[in-house]
């Protein structure tokens, strides 16, 4: 059964601080997206990556970077959280083919303060 | 880039009934779109996508339309029951066809309430 798992469902964090959200997948994919998700913007991508440490921005990176050291897992990284950054994390995967067909994690809610 | 709007935010319907949602987008280059289903405390899961050279797709009590001309797509669930309650979005993409990582653009999401 194909299965992406993130670190945390929740997770407070002070304005400052440095955040690892974590993701692994067991399905051998290629692909692994970090997308945020809010109120009436829908899934917005912030970074992808098609191969280990191979990474692309997506539509909104400012603030955040990633790391993909194995293939298996996907790594974002807030250098110093800000406000700005509560939202809902949602982690996803796909076979490169069929890069469209994007299996998603349960997601990390991250509230900054 | 690729912009996709998302109508309604938010659709109650009752049960038994039908649900449209309906997205435009902005790229006529992007050639497939996908749509997500996503459950309370739970990711996106893909229930049904469509190409460009295909004008309707069916899966049971869902159906997706599309309208290249006028850029826009729809999702139709028919005989709506209490499981259909969810948040669903739409995206677009375009390239699928090319075996590397391809962006999609996703709609803003419609909160779809079935009333028992």
């Amino acid at each position: 059964d194909v299965k992406v798992t993130q670190s945390s469902r929740y997770l407070v964090k002070r304005t400052g601080e440095k955040v690892f959200l974590e993701c692994v997948q067991d399905m051998d994919h290629e692909n692994m997206f970090w997308y945020r998700q809010d109120p009436g913007l829908g899934l917005r991508l912030i970074y992808f990556s098609y191969d280990v440490k191979m990474k692309e921005k997506g539509d909104i990176p400012e603030g955040y970077s990633v790391s993909r050291e194995k293939k298996e897992r996907f790594s974002l990284i807030l250098e110093s959280a800000s406000t700005n950054q509560t939202s809902m994390y949602l982690c996803a995967s796909s076979k490169t083919g069929k890069y469209y067909e994007q299996y998603f994690g349960p997601g990390t809610r991250l509230t900054v303060t | 880039g690729e912009n996709v709007e998302q109508h309604p935010s938010t659709l109650s319907v009752q049960e038994g009934d039908s649900a449209v949602i309906k997205c435009t987008y902005s790229d006529s280059a992007s050639n497939y779109f996908p749509w997500y289903k996503q459950e309370l405390g739970k990711g996106p899961q893909l229930i049904i996508d469509i190409r460009s050279n295909v004008g309707e797709k069916k899966d049971q009590r869902i159906a997706v339309t599309l309208n290249k001309t006028a850029k826009h797509f729809s999702l139709h669930i028919t005989e709506t029951q209490p499981e259909d309650s969810a948040v669903y979005f739409c995206a677009a993409s375009r390239d699928f066809s090319s075996g590397s990582a391809r962006q999609l653009t996703f709609g803003s999401g419609t909160q779809l309430t079935v009333l028992p």
